[in-house]
């Protein structure tokens, strides 16, 4: 089964308005983290935003914010007033098990976002 | 803060030559650095993890005597592609983490591999 589930076609969002981006995870471990990250035409990975197992609240970063489901192992992005620059690939990613010296991520499929003017 | 640098940014070879890829954390020392590749519009797959002065534990699948990885200080690691062919031509991202109980992941600018 894959680890990171990413289903969404190509979305598509008007600038300004806000847009959720699924994801669903698979994981037996207690303590794991999700994070999202941005990549530009570019190619560059941009950090977003982290979650971790544990956390009660959801995740904040500017206008970005996880809605962690925790008992449904989902942890979508929300992005809020999108603007033009938001236009890139966005990969939910999981670290499994408690931070170690050789922890790594899983990568999901992305999803591509388009913001349109 | 929390800078990485890849060398060279483009890269074009013929079929059978080597190519080395550089990884430098530049404003911070990277206990762990990660190897990925990435093909067009697909995920990244994680190639190997490398911690300083150790070797590299490499994923299932990823030949390691084709992809050597060298993670020689902590600020830098290089990932050789030996007898590149072109099933080898990728965008290949390295990824360096600060510390032992960081999260973060702070990933380099990619390296995009073309063998002729």
């Amino acid at each position: 089964a894959q680890k990171i589930t990413q289903t969404q076609p190509g979305m598509f969002v008007q600038e300004k308005e806000a847009v959720t981006l699924d994801c669903t995870y698979d994981t037996s471990d207690q303590s794991y983290g999700l994070f999202w990250y941005k990549q530009p035409s570019s190619g560059e990975m941009i950090f977003l935003i982290y979650q971790g197992s544990y956390d009660e609240q959801n995740a904040t970063e500017g206008r970005y914010s996880l809605n962690f489901q925790k008992a449904r192992k989902s942890a979508n992005l929300v992005i809020s007033a999108s603007q033009l620059g938001d236009s890139a690939m966005y990969f939910c990613a999981m670290r499994e098990g408690s931070l170690g010296a050789n922890s790594k991520l899983t990568f999901g499929k992305g999803i591509t976002l388009s913001v349109r003017p | 803060g929390a800078v990485v640098s890849q060398h060279p940014s483009r890269v074009i070879c013929k079929s059978g030559t080597s190519v080395k890829i550089e990884c430098r954390s530049l404003d911070f020392q990277a206990t762990t650095m990660f190897w990925y590749r990435q093909f067009p519009k697909q995920s990244l797959m994680l190639m190997a993890t490398s911690n300083e002065g150790s070797k590299a534990t490499y994923e299932q699948g990823v030949e390691k005597d084709k992809f050597l990885i060298n993670h020689a200080s902590l600020t830098l690691s290089t990932l050789t592609v030996t007898s590149a062919h072109p099933e080898d031509s990728s965008f290949y991202i390295c990824s360096a983490r600060r510390g032992r109980a960081n999260n973060e992941q702070f990933f380099g600018p990619g390296t995009r591999l073309t063998v002729l």
